[in-house]
């Protein structure tokens, strides 16, 4: 049972313009949703992260959103740029996890120049 | 501060062979996770320890392998009669926190010890 969904593979974007990778998921008890990025040959990397009870966070050319009604969430990259490219993971947290985060399979993010 | 390191970064073995990776986390975190991912996947819990104690253990955590934090410090995770399934990237992440709900996620991930069990 896949609680965390990213049902794009890869993704790719021309530099300068806007990414946005999505993640669907299913249990309405996640209280906490991260996305971290990965680079080839490194571990992920946190990036930024969103409580529940917000539908937006901003950090930087990094903009997540959450639509609880609809179990989704979304990473905003703008502008994007070649060192974006990598693989992005959506991951969330509840509490009949433990709090140990759930995973999604990743989306590979291309900026072509 | 080097942040998390993994060592050995690759280990090719044999199938029935014994494995053994280690972990240093960041010196001031008292949490120490362990992940295991595959080629397509997204990381998958496997284990986490409190300082020294081994808080949680995940399904996928046979009795094949093994983990120690045996001082709160660096970390363990040993795999025993190694099998082809067992092929993965392990990960091992550290965080700081004092209680569950301050677990917000925000792990530090080492570069990963990959396995290949021929």
């Amino acid at each position: 049972d896949q609680q965390v969904k990213q049902n794009s593979p890869s993704l790719s974007v021309q530099e300068g313009r806007i990414s946005i990778l999505n993640c669907d998921y299913t249990n309405s008890m996640f209280d906490y949703f991260l996305w971290y990025k990965k680079y080839p040959a490194e571990g992920p990397t946190f990036l930024i992260s969103i409580s529940s009870i917000k539908d937006k966070n901003e950090d930087g050319r990094f903009t997540v959103f959450l639509n609880k009604s609809a179990k989704h969430l979304s990473l905003h990259i703008v502008p994007s740029q070649p060192g974006d490219s990598a693989v992005y993971f959506c991951a969330a947290r509840s509490y009949h996890s433990n709090y140990q985060l759930i995973w999604g399979a990743g989306t590979k993010l291309i900026i072509k120049p | 501060d080097t942040g998390v390191s993994q060592d050995p970064r690759h280990k090719i073995t044999k199938r029935g062979q014994n494995v053994t990776f280690r972990c240093d986390p960041i010196s001031e975190h008292n949490r120490l996770y362990w992940y295991r991912q595959t080629l397509g996947q997204g990381p998958e819990f496997l284990t986490y320890f409190q300082n020294e104690a081994q808080l949680e253990k995940s399904r996928l955590l046979s009795d094949r392998f093994s983990a120690e934090r045996p001082k709160g410090s660096f970390s363990t995770l040993e795999i025993q009669r190694t099998e082809q399934g067992d092929s993965a990237m392990y990960l091992c992440a550290s965080s700081f926190g004092l209680g569950a709900l301050q677990n917000t996620g925000e792990l530090f991930f080492g570069e990963g010890s990959r396995l290949t069990v021929l």
